[in-house]
């Protein structure tokens, strides 16, 4: 099915460690972004990219990396976690008119511990 | 700073109601408004898209408005059904940034 796919689901990590959360779809998007989902503060954009190669900076880009070498493609880095991560963390994509909407991926659920 | 509200919070209805949501926003230069639908434990389900062009979108029951001139949206939903029980968000897009601000989402509950 074509969509936003991000992987894993789940993750629990001790303060410190580095991981990858992986994003990637399949709709020849050119806009790509990352957002945590902690309750009572929405969703907040950490970084996006619009298109392969490009990357800027969100709300909250602190602790976070980013890279876009392809199309498909936008994987978030966490260099060092820390408790303050533990969230739910969605990646999202779209044209980059702007004019058909953002798709979803189904969220990865971060604990850091 | 663009700043979305949405009211109310939270909303508790029986089966069968028609009912609204509201979503405001402070700055009306946008290029588009979004409606999810967040189920606990899930991803956003995109419900509708309203082009700042348009003034209102309709998919089976659900029917959305958009008055940018007063920085409004609504989402009318006719007859819920226990099924319709979630978070829904509503995201503005401002383009440039590409960036979308969310509201805080009304969680529903409709009850058999």
């Amino acid at each position: 099915n074509a969509g936003v796919t991000q992987t894993p689901k789940f993750q629990v990590l001790k303060t410190g460690q580095s991981m990858t959360l992986q994003c990637a779809q399949d709709m020849n998007h050119e806009y790509m972004s990352w957002y945590r989902q902690d309750p009572g503060m929405g969703l907040r954009l950490i970084h996006y990219s619009v298109g392969a190669g490009i990357t800027d900076q969100g709300e909250v880009p602190n602790g976070y990396n980013v890279s876009r070498s392809t199309t498909e493609d936008f994987p978030l880095r966490l260099l060092s976690a820390a408790p303050s991560q533990t969230s739910v963390y969605f990646c999202a994509s779209s044209y980059s008119s702007t004019s058909r909407g953002y798709t979803f991926g189904s969220g990865t659920r971060l604990t850091v511990v | 700073k663009q700043e979305v509200t949405q009211i109310p919070a939270a909303l508790s209805v029986p089966e069968g109601e028609n009912l609204v949501l509201n979503c405001s926003f402070t700055d009306s230069a946008i290029y588009n408004l979004q409606w999810f639908r967040q189920d606990p434990g899930k991803g956003l389900t995109s419900l509708l898209l309203i082009q700042s062009s348009q003034r209102e979108q309709t998919s089976g029951r659900l029917n959305a408005s958009l008055d940018k001139s007063s920085g409004r949206s609504t989402l009318y939903i006719a007859a819920s059904q226990p099924g319709d029980s979630a978070t829904y968000l509503c995201a503005v897009d401002q383009g440039g940034s590409e960036k979308l601000v969310f509201g805080k989402g009304t969680k529903l509950t409709v009850n058999p």
